[in-house]
């Protein structure tokens, strides 16, 4: 019974394809989060979203876009990818009223 | 926006050693969480504590808010405990809807 779970776990692609990472959680959560972690292990934070609507996008190109059909997923797509685009992508939900945040498991991506 | 900093940025033990982390941050916060990822990668709550202290088996953690600190204290380490450990906060002044982390402490736990 995973909590915050993102597929796939791993994904390797050529430049310029488009991608998609699907994450749900169900925790009953209202806030979900898309987190960069580079090279260097760096977590930043691109995307929040609180009760479907978008709340943070923390300067990210608008190549990359995500969509969260319902409040238990946050989908993150990827176009024309880059071989800066190679990270670790994590997944994160919260709730307004207790804000203690809960991470998937996170999607290697590697762009060659 | 709220700087966090992490200290030390390594650290290396031997088993059943004890260990302090510091995080410092530059704002009030809402909330504050440490974190673990294990070599494997995944990132697991250790700690949600924006404020007083808490213990969860050999791991405490203390924050002090007003003095803008944490600490997270290991004891009697495994090797199992070798990661990264990130502190984690959501500053109450600006968006509540981030958390910004700190660069981490690389821990390593030898047998």
């Amino acid at each position: 019974d995973t909590a915050v779970s993102q597929t796939p776990k791993y994904l390797v692609t050529q430049m310029g394809n488009d991608k998609s990472i699907k994450c749900e959680q169900n925790l009953g959560h209202d806030t979900m989060y898309w987190y960069k972690q580079d090279s260097k292990k760096f977590l930043k934070i691109m995307f929040s979203y609180n009760n479907k609507e978008l709340i943070i996008n923390e300067t990210v190109p608008n190549r990359f876009s995500p969509k969260s059909p319902d409040k238990a997923h946050l989908n993150l797509h990827i176009n024309s990818l880059e071989l800066g685009d190679s990270a670790v992508y994590f997944c994160a939900s919260s709730s307004t009223r207790n804000t203690e945040a809960f991470f998937g498991q996170g999607t290697r991506l590697t762009v060659v | 926006g709220i700087q966090v900093e992490q200290s030390p940025p390594d650290l290396i033990l031997q088993e059943g050693a004890n260990s302090t982390l510091r995080c410092n941050f530059s704002d009030s916060v809402n909330n504050l969480q440490w974190f673990h990822q294990n070599p494997w990668g995944q990132l697991i709550n250790l700690f949600y504590i924006p404020s007083g202290t808490k213990q969860n088996g050999r791991l405490s953690a203390t924050t002090v808010a007003t003095e803008r600190y944490s600490l997270l204290y290991i004891s009697s380490s495994q090797t199992t405990d070798s990661g990264v450990y990130f502190c984690a906060v959501e500053d109450r002044g600006g968006s509540n809807y981030k958390l910004t982390f700190g660069k981490g402490t690389l821990l390593t736990v030898n047998p």
